[in-house]
Formats: structure tokens, C-alpha cells, sequence
């Protein structure tokens, strides 16, 4: 069966500081990845997808980036975090039609 | 823009009732619809999901009515019970990679 993996769980880093979120898949092969943000009470928004190794598309201009390095790695980062970088970012992976995407656990990131 | 929508940001309900959770959305054109469950501190979990050539889908305890007329959507819960408190989201594909998110309604349940 498949799996999403997501680390850390919880960050809290200074404003200027770098970021590096990870997220990995398990038990499928060239899954669609996503990485969300979701402000306290809100709905999500979609922030970066991938539909192959090295192919990001970026939903919203912000001071974040994402990377795939691997088929199933996708990784969030930042040079310099600001006070509004703070949420909680999801990971989700999908297989296609019907795209049921599937989240991981989260994390939560305060920068101060 | 298109967008998806939930008629009421919170529902409370006693244990045992049935429950009701609504969404409108927009844009016709959406050709899927799924409902996820965010329990606190965690990750959106799927629920069940609905193709836009049904009307209607039954999983356990949960029952998802699709209405194309007034684009509606909505996910009712059998017999609710305490751990059914979070937030549920539905959620529109657009023929793409892409969901749209609706805002949530937050589930309480008392008993």
C-alpha cells in the first residue's frame, strides 16, 4: 500500500533563516506531489505540483520554492523566511484521473 | 473566479443524529468531487468521492448527493459519533491536476 511520509512535524525557525520540508512517497511510481498551505481556520492552498522528476509548476508567487529530485521526493524550501511563511504545510500525492489526492501529516511551521 | 463554497462554517449536533455538511461550487465544467475529513493537527483524509455522472454515492455511514442543477453538494453522516468532530472539506477537480478547496465546516459533536 502506499504512503506519505512528511518531517518535521512541527519547526520553529527565525525570520531570514532558511527552510527545508521534505516529503516522500511509498509503494507508487511517478505520483503526482503537491504541497499545500493552510492558514489556522482556513482552507488550503495549493502552492507548488509536480508531475514528473524536475517539473514543478508554481501556483502562487511567493518567497518559497519547491524541488523533485526523485520520482518520489518533493521538497519545499525557502532562502529567507518571513513572518507570513508561517502555516501548516501539507503534502499530497495523487495517481492521476481520478485525482484523489492523498495528504500527509503535515507541518507545522512558526517563524518568529 | 470559480470557486467552492460550504454553506455554514460550523454544524454542531448531538451524538446519534444525522448530520449534513453542504458545498456549492461554481463551475460546471468540474467533472469530480471528494470529500476529506481534518481531524486537528492532522492531514486531510479522504472520505468518499463522486463522479459528476452520479447523483448519489453510499460509503459507511456516509452518503454524498450530488445535485448539477444547483451545483450542489453535500455529505451526510449516519448515527454521529464523537470521533466525526473535525473539519470537512470538499473539494472540485477541474479536469486537471488540480483540486479546489473549499473553506471547511467545522463538525461538532456532542454527546
Amino acid at each position: 500500500s502506499q504512503t506519505i511520509h512528511q518531517w518535521p512535524a512541527t519547526l520553529v525557525q527565525p525570520v531570514g533563516s532558511p527552510l527545508s520540508l521534505e516529503c516522500t512517497v511509498e509503494g507508487t511510481s511517478n505520483p503526482n506531489l503537491y504541497w499545500y498551505r493552510q492558514a489556522a481556520g482556513r482552507g488550503l492552498q495549493l502552492l507548488f505540483y509536480s508531475v514528473g522528476i524536475g517539473q514543478i509548476s508554481s501556483e502562487v508567487p511567493q518567497n518559497l520554492s519547491a524541488s523533485r529530485p526523485q520520482d518520489r521526493q518533493f521538497i519545499l524550501s525557502s532562502k529567507k523566511l518571513l513572518l507570513s511563511d508561517s502555516g501548516f504545510y501539507l503534502c499530497a500525492w495523487s495517481e492521476g484521473a481520478p485525482n484523489i489526492q492523498y495528504f500527509g501529516a503535515g507541518t507545522r511551521l512558526s517563524v518568529l | 473566479g470559480e470557486s467552492v463554497g460550504l454553506h455554514l462554517p460550523t454544524l454542531s449536533v448531538q451524538e446519534g443524529d444525522n448530520s449534513i455538511i453542504n458545498c456549492a461550487y461554481s463551475n460546471s465544467a468540474s467533472d469530480y468531487f471528494i470529500w476529506y475529513k481534518q481531524e486537528s493537527g492532522k492531514g486531510p483524509q479522504f472520505i468518499i468521492d463522486i463522479r459528476s455522472n452520479m447523483d448519489k454515492r453510499q460509503g459507511q455511514r456516509v452518503t454524498v448527493l450530488l445535485n448539477k442543477t444547483v451545483k450542489h453538494l453535500s455529505l451526510q453522516i449516519a448515527a454521529t459519533q464523537p470521533g466525526d468532530s473535525a473539519v470537512y472539506f470538499c473539494a472540485e477537480n477541474q479536469a486537471g491536476t488540480a483540486l479546489i478547496f473549499g473553506k471547511g465546516t467545522t463538525l461538532s459533536v456532542s454527546s
